[in-house]
C-alpha cells in the first residue's frame, strides 16, 4: 500500500528559483526521508527528518514535518540545472522492523 | 567504500528463463533491502534481510521469486521462469538499520523479458 504521496507529480522551474515538492502519508511514523534519482542512476538520500523534529536543513535543503497533518515539505533553494531528477519521500512507520515505504515521486525540472 | 554493487547492469532474457540478479551491500551493513521499480507501480519492496535472515518477504509476487543472503556480503534475486510483466528496475539497498537510518542504493539492474 502506498504510505507517501508526493504532489506535485511533475515540477518545472527556472535555474535560481525555489522548488517546494510535499509528501503527505497515512499512519504515524519515527522518521522521514527524502530521496533524489537522476535518470538512470539508483536513490542518493539526501535528509532524514525524525518525528520528533520540525524542520531540518542542508545545505540548499530544508525540509519541514507537520505530524499533526501527516505532511512533509521539501524546498531546494536557488535551483540549479544539475538539482533536475525526481524526489521522493519515504516513510520509516512507527513499527519496529518495517521497512521504508516510498512514494511515487516528484519529477523536477530545472531549465537553465 | 565502493557502495553497494549490483550485476548486471542490464539482462534481456526470454520468458521462460532464469535471471539471477546479484547485489554486494556496504560493509558492515546489517540491513539489505530489495526493491522494484516500475513506472505504473513505483518503488516496491520485494523482501529485507536482517543480519542475513529474511525478515519480510509480503513484497515478493509470487512463487517465481526467491532471495537468499549466504553471507553478509552477498545476496541474490533469482526469478523463475521469467514473464514480460517481471520487466522492471530492480534495486538493492544496504543500510546499519532497518529504517533508523538512510539506505544507500546501487545502481539498479535493469531487466527485460521478452
Amino acid at each position: 500500500s502506498q504510505q507517501g504521496e508526493e504532489d506535485p507529480q511533475a515540477l518545472s522551474i527556472q535555474e535560481g528559483e525555489n522548488a517546494t515538492m510535499n509528501c503527505s502519508y497515512k499512519t504515524s511514523i519515527n522518521n522521514l526521508q527524502w530521496y533524489r534519482q537522476n535518470s538512470g542512476r539508483g536513490l542518493v538520500h539526501l535528509i532524514l527528518i525524525r518525528s520528533n523534529e520540525r524542520e531540518k536543513h542542508s545545505g540548499r535543503l530544508r525540509v519541514t514535518l507537520d505530524t499533526s497533518k501527516k505532511s512533509s515539505s521539501l524546498l531546494i533553494t536557488a535551483s540549479r540545472a544539475a538539482d533536475t531528477a525526481s524526489y521522493f519521500c519515504a516513510t520509516a512507520v512507527n513499527q519496529a522492523g518495517t521497512a521504508l515505504i516510498f512514494g511515487k515521486g516528484t519529477t523536477l525540472s530545472v531549465s537553465s | 567504500d565502493a557502495g553497494v554493487i549490483q550485476s548486471p547492469r542490464h539482462e534481456v532474457t526470454e520468458m521462460g528463463q532464469e535471471v539471477t540478479l546479484r547485489c554486494k551491500p556496504i560493509s558492515g551493513h546489517n540491513s539489505l533491502f530489495w526493491y522494484r521499480q516500475t513506472m505504473m507501480r513505483g518503488l516496491e519492496l520485494l523482501i529485507y534481510f536482517n543480519n542475513n535472515v529474511p525478515i519480510d518477504d509480503s513484497g515478493m509476487p509470487e512463487d517465481r521469486f526467491s532471495a537468499k543472503m549466504p553471507n553478509a556480503s552477498f545476496s541474490t534475486l533469482k526469478i523463475q521462469p521469467s514473464e514480460p510483466r517481471d520487466s522492471a528496475v530492480y534495486f538493492c539497498a544496504s543500510s546499519p538499520q532497518v529504517s533508523r537510518e538512510g539506505y544507500t542504493f546501487g545502481s539498479g539492474t535493469r531487466l527485460t523479458v521478452v
